[in-house]
């Protein structure tokens, strides 16, 4: 069953807090992301992962960075947490970065309140 | 300038009538476009999608109808089911794209 898991599924941070977001997928996937969700603003690419340490912007970079060191792992992490970045974060995965390849699957998401 | 737009934002039908879902896009370049479902709680999931090379992609009670010389494509939920009710999202890409750009999403009701 494939599958992409993310952890926590829900995190309240104080503003100035570090914070760290993991996602897992087990079907090899090359390529990673990291979107975020807001009421009005759909959902915005902030990271994208092509392999192992192969990580490239999105649209919205600013405030994130991400770290993947095995293939099946990508990590969201936000250094120094800000109001602002109170939303859902949902990671997907897809064979390939482009299309043809391009179907992606996303995880359950991750609540992330900072007050 | 949002590069994939869908109306309505949000869409009542009854049990077993059609919901018809818009979708239009500015990037020429764009060539493949997925439909995702979300239900409250969870994550998108992918519904179904066309290729630019098609007109129209059927699958079940799902289908898709793709215009490239207006840029527009429309989904089509026959016979709908109060299980559809979610939220429904048109996303594009192109062969070189970094992830998908979404459209803001038509949230669907269907009502028994």
């Amino acid at each position: 069953d494939m599958k992409v898991t993310q952890m926590p599924r829900y995190l309240i941070k104080r503003m100035g807090e570090n914070v760290l977001l993991e996602c897992g997928q087990d079907m090899s996937h090359e390529t990673m992301y990291w979107y975020r969700q807001d009421p009005g603003l759909g959902l915005q690419l902030i990271y994208i992962s092509y392999d192992v340490d192969s990580n490239s912007e999105g649209d919205i970079p600013k405030g994130y960075r991400v770290s993947r060191k095995k293939r099946e792992h990508f990590s969201l992490i936000l250094d120094s947490a800000k109001t602002n970045q109170t939303s859902v974060y949902f990671c997907a995965s897809s064979l390939s970065g482009g299309a043809p390849l391009s179907e992606q699957y996303f995880g359950p998401g991750t609540r992330l309140t900072v007050l | 300038q949002q590069q994939v737009r869908q109306s309505p934002q949000s869409l009542t039908v009854w049990e077993g009538e059609t919901a018809i879902l818009n979708c239009s896009y500015e990037d020429s370049t764009f060539n493949y476009f997925p439909w995702y479902q979300q239900f409250p709680g969870e994550g998108p999931a992918l519904l179904i999608s066309i290729r630019s090379v098609s007109d129209k992609k059927e699958d079940g009670r799902f289908t898709i109808f793709f215009n490239k010389r207006e840029k527009k494509l429309s989904l089509h939920i026959t016979d709908s089911q109060p299980g559809d009710s979610a939220t429904y999202f048109c996303a594009a890409s192109d062969n070189y794209a970094q992830g998908l750009t979404f459209g803001l999403g038509t949230r669907v009701s269907v009502f028994p």
